[in-house]
């Protein structure tokens, strides 16, 4: 069965601390795994990683895929109060389904 | 910008009743997906539709139908509604290709009394 595990839960950190969120996959004919970001409203779309090894990149947050140990981590940097929100960690499979994890809730304090 | 329309932010429905959820998208996205959103349970895929008049069920299928009778409109159908059904529903759209991000809308939070 295809499944997604995001880990921590939740976290709670203080502005300009580093957070690191972790993701591991077991898709069926895994294609991509994707990062989204959700408030109270809509996730919208951070990153889409394909290839091992390659870091995506933009602003003060980045993800990296491993293929071969079948995970990837999503790092934000000089955390804001605007990160505060649940990251969301899904994989693409070749039956074009998007299998979710639950979420990273992160809070990040003033 | 892709925009993805859901035609409800919230409703309250009765059980029993029969409740449309709506969603529109404009960039001629051909597959279009219908998840719930419940508290530890993450997003979990009710149905996808690959293109027009087709669709396949996904992981809970059960008390939902789907009609997608033209692209950029995804319907989900609960026949009678139950409090079981109580969730947020979000609608996705994407392009037919491999290795593309899906774009969501803004979610309907249904609340059955």
């Amino acid at each position: 069965e295809d499944k997604v595990v995001q880990s921590p839960l939740s976290l709670v950190v203080h502005e300009g601390d580093t957070v690191t969120l972790n993701c591991s996959y077991e898709v069926t004919n895994f294609r991509s795994l994707l990062w989204y970001k959700q408030e109270k409203k809509a996730p919208t779309f951070l990153f889409m990683l394909t290839s091992s090894g390659i870091e995506k990149k933009s602003g003060r947050l980045s993800s990296i895929l491993d293929k071969k140990e079948l995970f990837s981590i999503l790092n934000i940097t000089a955390t804001q109060t605007g990160d505060s929100a649940v990251y969301l960690c899904a994989g693409f499979s070749g039956t074009y389904k998007y299998i979710f994890g639950t979420g990273t809730r992160l809070k990040v304090l003033a | 910008d892709v925009k993805v329309t859901q035609s409800s932010r919230y409703l309250v429905k009765r059980t029993g009743e029969k409740v449309f959820l709506e969603c529109v998208q404009d960039m001629d996205h051909e597959n279009m997906f219908w998840y719930r959103q419940d508290p530890g349970l993450g997003l979990r895929l009710i149905y996808f539709s690959y293109d027009v008049k087709m669709k396949e069920k996904g992981d809970i299928p059960e008390g939902y139908s789907v009609s997608r009778e033209k692209k950029e409109r995804f319907s989900l159908i609960l026949e009678s509604a139950s409090t079981n059904q109580t969730s947020m529903y979000l609608c996705a759209s994407r392009m037919g290709q491999l290795n593309t991000e899906a774009f969501f809308g803004q979610g309907t939070r249904l609340t059955v009394v």
